[in-house]
C-alpha cells in the first residue's frame, strides 16, 4: 500500500529537549515536504526536499532542521524545541512537478511544555 | 503572490442534499488547483485537481469541482452528501515559481452533514 508514515503520532516533551519526527514514504517520490498546521493559519511549509541531499527552506523554517540522506526518509529535527512549536505536523511526498498531488502522512501532534 | 481563499469556515447540510464548498483563487497565468480532505486524526487526502481542459473535474468519493475563470473560482460539489463526508476541506494552489512543489492552502472549510 502506498503510504507516508510518520512517527511518533503524539509527543509531549519539554522546552530544549531535542526531538526528531521521522517520515518515510514507499512510493519512490522525489519531492518531500514538512508542513505545520495551526488553527487560523492553515498549513504552512517548513522545509522541502527535491531529492537526496537537496533540501531548502519553506515559509516557516526557524527552529527546524531536516536531512535527506535516503530517498524514502525525510526526518524533521527540533534541536531546542520551544512552546511556539507546539503544533500538528504533516510530512508529504510527491512526484516532481507542481501538477502532481501530494500524499500526506497522518500527522504528528507535538506539545512542547 | 498567489493565494486561495475559502470564504466559509463551516458548511452544514442535511444528508442527501447537495454540498458546495467554495474556493476562490488569485494566480497569475493558468492555475493548477487542488482539493484535499482531512478526516479526524488523519492526514490530508487528495480529492481532485484542475490542470487544464474541461471546467468540470471529477474526483474521488463522488466529488467534482467546477473551474470558473471569469469568477476565479474552483468550487467543490457533491450532488448528494453523506454523513461520512463530514470533514475539513482544503483548496490549494501550487507555487509554480518556487521549487519544492509547495502548496499554498486556503484556511479550510469544515463540513458537517447531518443525518
Amino acid at each position: 500500500e502506498a503510504q507516508v508514515t510518520q512517527n511518533p503520532r503524539y509527543l509531549i516533551t519539554v522546552t530544549g529537549k531535542k526531538l526528531t519526527v521521522t517520515c518515510s514514504q514507499n512510493m519512490n517520490h522525489e519531492y518531500m515536504s514538512w508542513y505545520r498546521q495551526d488553527p487560523g493559519l492553515g498549513l504552512r511549509q517548513i522545509y522541502y526536499s527535491m531529492n537526496v541531499e537537496v533540501t531548502d527552506k519553506g515559509d516557516v523554517p526557524e527552529g527546524y532542521k531536516v536531512s535527506r540522506k535516503e530517498k524514502r526518509n525525510f526526518p524533521l529535527i527540533l534541536e531546542s524545541p520551544s512552546p511556539n512549536q507546539t503544533s500538528l505536523y504533516f510530512c508529504a511526498s510527491s512526484l516532481a512537478g507542481g501538477n502532481q498531488p501530494q500524499h500526506f502522512g497522518d500527522g504528528t501532534r507535538l506539545s512542547i511544555l | 503572490a498567489q493565494s486561495v481563499a475559502q470564504p466559509e469556515d463551516q458548511v452544514k447540510v442535511a444528508e442527501g442534499n447537495p454540498l458546495t464548498v467554495k474556493c476562490t483563487y488569485s494566480v497569475s497565468g493558468n492555475p493548477y488547483l487542488f482539493w484535499y480532505v482531512q478526516y479526524p486524526n488523519r492526514g490530508l487526502q487528495f480529492l481532485l485537481k484542475y490542470i487544464t481542459g474541461d471546467n468540470l473535474v471529477k474526483g474521488s468519493y463522488g466529488f467534482e469541482a467546477e473551474f470558473n475563470k471569469s469568477q476565479t473560482s474552483f468550487h467543490l460539489k457533491k450532488p448528494s452528501a453523506l454523513v461520512s463526508d463530514s470533514a475539513l476541506y482544503f483548496c490549494a494552489v501550487p507555487d509554480m515559481k518556487a521549487a519544492g512543489n509547495k502548496l499554498t492552502f486556503g484556511g479550510g472549510t469544515r463540513v458537517l452533514v447531518k443525518p
